[in-house]
């Protein structure tokens, strides 16, 4: 069966550099998400990306936060300059067609330390 | 107030008991409510979703709306030692943003 996947399983970073999480969605999906979950919190919608632009943002998804999907396949969450409170664990997502009707696939996540 | 609120638990069980979930939600625009379960060191995975009020049945999973008094729940019949995971409502008003509850972590004991 098909499935999302994202790498690195673990990444360790200081405070203040810059961070890129990869995702792999399912090949025939349209649009992807990026969600995060903080140690013992909720999970948290960060963003929506559909046709090569960003559908939907939260409010945490602020300027420090980008993401690109740079060759067709991979599906990129970039953090400028990481914060301590940036330790999360963070999910990407995809899906085929419009959230009322189709599945949202999660991948395992990634989980960011930022020391 | 929270958007989303949900006992987090956890809720111990006997194998074969009726499990009952439950969140309740703030926003009456909120139109699509679904649970997700989550395993340890693993994504979500969508067990059930519901538009608007009623009863939806899968197998051994019910999921219920009731819009007037902002309640949804979720049944386990039968329950399972593979049953135990956390469990999480969300909902949505349309649109991409989904909201989720806290999730309620449920322990089915052998």
């Amino acid at each position: 069966e098909p499935e999302v996947t994202q790498t690195p399983s673990h990444q360790v970073t200081q405070m203040g550099q810059e961070v890129i999480l990869r995702c792999v969605p399912i090949s025939n999906h349209l649009y992807f998400y990026w969600y995060r979950q903080i140690l013992g919190q909720k999970v948290e919608f960060l963003v929506s990306f559909y046709n090569n632009e960003i559908s939907e943002k939260s409010e945490i998804f602020d300027d420090q936060f980008s993401v690109e999907r740079p060759d067709g396949s991979n599906f990129t969450l970039k953090i400028r300059s990481t914060k301590l409170e940036d330790s999360a664990m963070y999910f990407c997502a995809s899906g085929q067609g419009t959230w009322s009707t189709d599945t949202q696939y999660f991948g395992p996540g990634t989980r960011l330390t930022v020391l | 107030q929270k958007e989303v609120e949900q006992d987090p638990g956890p809720l111990s069980v006997p194998e074969g008991a009726i499990v009952s979930l439950n969140c309740t939600y703030s926003n009456s625009a909120f139109q699509y409510f679904m649970w997700y379960r989550q395993y340890s060191r693993k994504g979500p995975e969508l067990l059930m979703y519901t538009y608007s009020s009623g009863n939806k049945e899968d197998g051994r999973f019910t999921a219920q709306v009731d819009k007037s008094s902002k309640y949804i729940s979720l049944f386990i019949r039968d329950s399972q030692p593979s049953d135990s995971a956390t469990y999480l409502c969300a909902t949505y008003t349309g649109g991409f943003k989904t909201i989720f509850g806290a999730g309620t972590r449920l322990f089915v004991k052998a």
